[in-house]
């Protein structure tokens, strides 16, 4: 099966500007989560939505924000890009059942110019 | 999540055994040991996850001591491909989407 398809892979902005970012889970998996990756702070938990509704949040600040629709896709939208959201954003999904694992996409790698 | 503690780096020799320590000593009862590797640039791989009996699958086994303190990953013949950073990770099972990476064990095998 199709595993977790994450769009775009590399995107350049500029400081101040927004982007959103979209993450497609496995099929049949209903929860997505998203991590920043930086090498000075490593794998950063961002927020992780089940069923359209955010469960759990990590310690980011209010500019990082996302969704989840009804097919379980998901979107972040990070707005007033700073040099420092220069990371790579990974998406995992997973199912929502005991003795479950997180799959990985490939991640998105955004420049903050 | 309890914390985890690996070391930074390790080297092995190509087609040895590589085994990865990790200590997770504040580990509670329904906790279980996570292993992920990461290979330059691409998202992380899951590899086996158990809670206090050793566990194998193609990729991988996994001991856990007794007390569950600690654990080992074990790569049986370890080829080039499988120089990455590993992560071992503590979390509730049913908690698959919010997980706490340390900074792993980066692991380089060597003709």
């Amino acid at each position: 099966k199709a595993g977790v398809t994450q769009t775009p892979r590399y995107l350049i902005k500029t400081r101040g500007q927004q982007v959103t970012l979209s993450c497609s889970p496995i099929s049949g998996h209903r929860s997505v989560s998203w991590y920043q990756q930086t090498p000075g702070q490593g794998l950063q938990f961002l927020f992780e939505y089940f069923s359209e509704t955010q469960r759990n949040k990590g310690n980011f600040p209010g500019r990082f924000s996302g969704r989840q629709f009804s097919n379980s896709r998901s979107e972040m939208n990070v707005s007033t890009l700073e040099l420092g959201d220069s990371a790579l954003y990974l998406c995992a999904s997973s199912l929502e059942d005991l003795d479950t694992e997180a799959f990985f996409g490939q991640g998105t790698r955004l420049t903050v110019v | 999540d309890a914390k985890t503690t690996q070391p930074p780096s390790m080297d092995c020799a190509e087609g040895r055994a590589a085994n990865l320590p990790c200590n997770h000593s504040t580990i509670s009862g329904n906790e279980y040991v996570y292993w992920y590797r990461q290979i330059h640039s691409q998202g992380p791989q899951y590899i086996i996850h158990g809670l206090k009996n050793n566990e194998t699958n193609e990729m991988a086994s996994l001991i856990i001591t007794e007390d569950r303190k600690s654990s080992t990953l074990i790569l049986p013949h370890a080829t080039l491909r499988d120089t990455a950073v590993y992560y071992c990770i503590v979390r509730v099972v049913h908690n698959a989407g919010k997980s706490t990476f340390g900074d792993g064990t980066t692991l380089t095998v060597k003709p």
